[in-house]
């Protein structure tokens, strides 16, 4: 069984373009992120939901907006897309946000290149 | 504020010969620390943690990391590399500070010789 699984796994489209991208977890954990992983691999939060409340928004565009309809699925929607906004991008989960030690569980993250 | 450092970008070992990826941290409080490997295409996987409790920690396929707090280091060894390990490996720090977010290192490429 997958734990966090994102669709898609490829995004290829044209700049200006509206996509979404779908993470679903089936471990009953509180706590979801997204991740921007770039062409050096160097990788950063984006935002965190815990039980579908905002906890975590870092410096993003608000071209970029979260949405969580249940603990189980964070999605992420940007619009406009850009040329920069081509990378990976991990969906990951946890159990909550309130130990420093719980481990995050990574999807298998989606490739969006932006032409 | 919490950061990582990860002292190599790339590390080249031959198969059957030990491994050593370094990384040290810097954290105002006692830290929670990671080791997760990405294989390529792949999403990330844990190899171990460190949660204050014993310092030398045994993960997954053989690794193990020794955590320093002198030295604020917490570098990842294996005594015998196989070439299924050849993959990037990233060190992550927990960030205490409310919402235990993950601050990563800059992550090593381990590339394993025949």
């Amino acid at each position: 069984d997958t734990a966090v699984s994102q669709t898609p796994k490829y995004l290829v489209t044209q700049m200006g373009n509206d996509k979404s991208i779908k993470c679903e977890q089936n471990l009953g954990h509180d706590t979801m992120y997204w991740y921007k992983q770039d062409s050096k691999k160097f990788l950063k939060i984006m935002f965190s939901y815990n039980n579908k409340e905002l906890i975590i928004n870092e410096t993003v565009p608000n071209r970029f907006s979260p949405k969580s309809p249940d603990k189980a699925h964070l999605n992420l929607h940007i619009n406009s897309l850009e040329l920069g906004d081509s990378a990976v991008y991990f969906c990951a989960s946890s159990q909550d946000q309130v130990t420093s030690y719980n481990e995050q569980f990574f999807g298998p993250g989606t490739r969006l290149t932006v032409l | 504020a919490q950061s990582v450092t990860q002292l190599d970008s790339h590390v080249s070992v031959s198969e059957g010969t030990p491994v050593l990826l370094r990384c040290n941290y810097s954290s105002s409080y006692s830290p929670s620390l990671f080791w997760y490997v990405q294989h390529p295409n792949k999403g990330l996987q844990l190899l171990l943690k460190y949660t204050s409790a014993a310092t030398l920690v045994k993960g997954i396929n053989g690794f193990e990391a020794e955590f320093k707090k002198s030295e604020t280091s917490f570098h990842l060894t294996k005594p015998s590399a196989h070439m299924s390990d050849a993959a990037e490996y990233f060190c992550v720090v927990s960030d205490p500070a409310g919402t235990y977010k993950y601050i990563f290192g800059t992550g090593t490429r381990l590339k394993v010789l025949a």
